[in-house]
């Protein structure tokens, strides 16, 4: 059955430095699509960055960039020149092959909680 | 452009009791998921509706329903409720299926919390 698996309950980073946040993932399917959400206390989700698992490059968005390693079933997120406003929990995702039915799902991490210290 | 809504944005039930929640996509998009997002945990997938039709379900008990209506718009519905649902219920929406891939975009979720 499909996985993601994030191991750091919290972390902390100073502000301006670059922390990374550790995502694995089990999947059989030979395609999926990676994701990462960002999530403040106000509770909504706010997407960050996808990888495709067909993808050749790492994906960048901005400061986000994903630290893909396909062989390693890993999908890092790496957040650089790190800001107060970065303070959240950060939820790595995998989007399921399409079902019998036709449809996708998503199936997410248990998150990791980042606090960016001034 | 207004982004996913949905409402209340709090609600407070008794356990046995029913809920209906509600979510508006985003204009043009056609297809909205539900999630359940319990405290400290990441959210659970419960449904997803594209073009009106139930295209996937989550490992949920059939006290939760849900159903889109023709403008997309979307509820969830929760019977006999339990003191295990209080949560936070996540909408998300989306274009369409098929695409190369299927970026969702969430609502700010709706905390229900039973007592």
């Amino acid at each position: 059955a499909q996985k993601i698996t994030q191991t750091q309950p919290g972390m902390f980073v100073q502000e301006k430095e670059a922390v990374t946040l550790d995502c694995t993932y089990d999947t059989s399917d030979p395609s999926y699509g990676l994701f990462w959400y960002k999530q403040p206390s106000s509770g909504e989700m706010i997407f960050l960055i996808y990888q495709g698992s067909y993808d050749q490059q790492n994906a960048t968005e901005g400061r986000y960039s994903l630290n893909f390693q396909k062989a390693r079933k890993s999908a890092n997120l790496v957040i650089s020149a790190s800001q107060l406003g970065d303070s959240a929990m950060y939820f790595c995702a995998m989007r399921e092959a399409r079902t019998t039915s036709g449809t996708y799902k998503y199936i997410f991490g248990t998150g990791t909680r980042l606090k960016v210290l001034a | 452009d207004a982004g996913v809504t949905q409402s209340p944005t709090h609600l407070i039930k008794t356990r046995g009791q029913q809920v209906t929640l509600r979510c508006s996509p985003i204009s043009g998009h056609k297809s909205v998921s539900w999630y359940q997002q319990v405290l400290g945990q990441g959210p659970q997938f419960i449904f997803q509706y594209y073009e009106k039709e139930e295209r996937g379900r989550g490992n949920f008990p059939d006290r939760f329903s849900a159903r889109q209506f023709p403008n997309y718009s979307s509820e969830l519905n929760v019977n006999a409720l339990l003191l295990g649902d209080s949560a936070l219920y996540l909408c998300a929406s989306s274009l369409r299926e098929g695409v190369k891939y299927n970026e969702q975009f969430f609502g700010p979720g709706t905390r229900l919390t039973v007592l």
